[in-house]
């Protein structure tokens, strides 16, 4: 059982350049969302989702667009890279059944834009 | 939007030394969680606690929903335990989760 997978572990873009960060779960969970952590800022929702299709925005959303075509992969798209954007990205997974909240994090993409 | 507050923002303790971190939010939740950030990064759920009190061997977190905080407590510590503590809301159970900034905790041998 993988849990939640991140790819890629690191990444540095040139300002301008587009990307796409993978995210895999194997738990047949309907949430799953990105954020981002930036220094002293805790951890910031740009998009979730809550199944195959539907997707919303969270807290800092612009810049990055999603979509959520299975329930295992849900990717992240950066459009057009700023250097504002620098962060380690975490990608999360939750089942949405009744008593169970616990949420699996991937390890982490660190993204450095220049 | 809701505010999450948490303190300290540091500490710093010696092995077996026991510690209570705080959380306060601005209105009412449906859904909080305590995480821990390990020194290498990876995020780990402890508790789910909207109200009442939970405890998973030397850990165990209190919330009183009516008061708008709740409290993580880490008796006789150990190196391990070193990382950041984070405090996060979900006011209206729908996944958004609204996080703290964090308690950075060091503990020394």
């Amino acid at each position: 059982n993988a849990g939640v997978t991140q790819t890629p572990k690191f990444q540095v873009l040139k300002t301008g350049q587009s990307m796409t960060l993978q995210c895999a779960q194997d738990m047949n969970h309907e949430y799953m969302s990105w954020y981002r952590q930036d220094p002293g800022m805790g951890l910031r929702l740009i998009h979730y989702s809550v199944g195959a299709g539907i997707t919303d925005q969270g807290e800092v959303p612009n810049g990055y667009n999603v979509s959520r075509s299975t329930t295992e992969d849900f990717p992240l798209r950066l459009l057009s890279a700023a250097p504002s954007q620098t962060s380690v990205y975490f990608c999360a997974s939750r089942t949405l059944g009744q008593g169970h909240y616990g949420y699996t994090f991937g390890s982490g993409t660190r993204l450095t834009v220049v | 939007g809701i505010q999450v507050e948490q303190s300290p923002p540091d500490l710093i303790l010696q092995e077996g030394a026991n510690s209570t971190l705080r959380c306060n939010f601005s209105d009412s939740v449906n859904n909080l969680q305590w995480f821990h950030q390990n020194p290498w990064g990876q995020l780990i759920n402890l508790f789910y606690i909207p109200s009442g009190t939970k405890q998973n061997g030397r850990l165990s977190a209190t919330t009183v929903a009516t008061e708008r905080y709740s409290l993580l407590y880490i008796s006789s510590s150990q190196t391990t335990d070193s990382g950041v503590y984070f405090c996060a809301v979900d006011p209206s159970n729908t996944g958004k989760l609204i996080f703290g900034q964090g308690t950075t905790l060091q503990v020394k041998p």
